[in-house]
């Protein structure tokens, strides 16, 4: 079947660095999302990664291991306002997206 | 990028009747939508796929009687809770795909409370 793990919760400190981490199983590849998602409102787009390496954008990063189905997402210099889910999902053989159960991050002052 | 608006965002109905979302594509046409329905601290959870033109493609477990899609045009998508109960009440997300390269387009969402 096709799987999507990621942490369920992680709390990191204003000002310091935070990196969530995605591993996939799934039917083929065809690219990995991150998204944000604040509570009560709908994700909005952070990244996209289809090549293996690092994809640097401001504050976020994120990073694509293909041969180890592995992703992570960088934040730096975290601010009370990136508190929210983020999600990370793959595109698979049929152009679909699959979803992890996100990571709720808590930013602490 | 392309913009898809979704509404009503809040909508509190009585248990027994129906309510009716709407998505629409603004600037683009979309042949596919997705409908999600998320719940408390959970992620999405694929619905069903409409397509313009043809019936909605349903999700293993969705009662296609009770969530109706309809797919009129190329820029307009609706989801319909039938005979809503308050087991439905659920944030309700629809989006468009973006193909190889480019982000899913969602709309804003609609949170149903039923009562």
């Amino acid at each position: 079947g096709q799987n999507i793990d990621q942490p369920t919760e992680m709390t990191a400190t204003e000002g310091a660095i935070v990196q969530i981490n995605c591993t996939y199983q799934t039917s083929g590849f065809n690219g990995l999302f991150w998204y944000q998602q604040h509570a009560g409102e709908a994700p909005t787009f952070l990244s996209y990664n289809v090549l293996d390496g690092l994809e640097e954008k401001g504050r976020f990063s994120s990073f694509l291991s293909r041969s180890k189905g592995y992703s992570y997402l960088l934040l730096k210099e975290l601010q009370m306002k990136d508190s929210a889910s983020y999600l990370c999902a793959v595109l698979d053989s049929n152009y679909q997206l699959i979803w992890g159960a996100g990571t709720k991050l808590i930013i602490k002052p | 990028g392309a913009v898809v608006s979704q509404h009503p965002s809040r909508v509190i109905c009585k248990s027994g009747t129906s309510v009716k979302i709407e998505c629409r594509s603004l600037d683009f046409q979309a042949t596919t939508m997705f409908w999600y329905r998320q719940f408390p601290k959970k992620s999405l959870m694929l619905m069903a796929t409409s397509n313009e033109g043809s019936k909605a493609t349903y999700e293993q477990g969705v009662e296609k009687d009770k969530f109706l899609i309809n797919h009129a045009s190329l820029t307009l998508s609706t989801l319909t809770v039938t005979s809503a109960h308050p087991e439905d009440s659920s944030f309700y997300i629809c989006s468009a795909p973006g193909g190889r390269d480019t982000e899913a387009f969602f709309g804003q969402g609609t949170r149903l409370t039923v009562v």
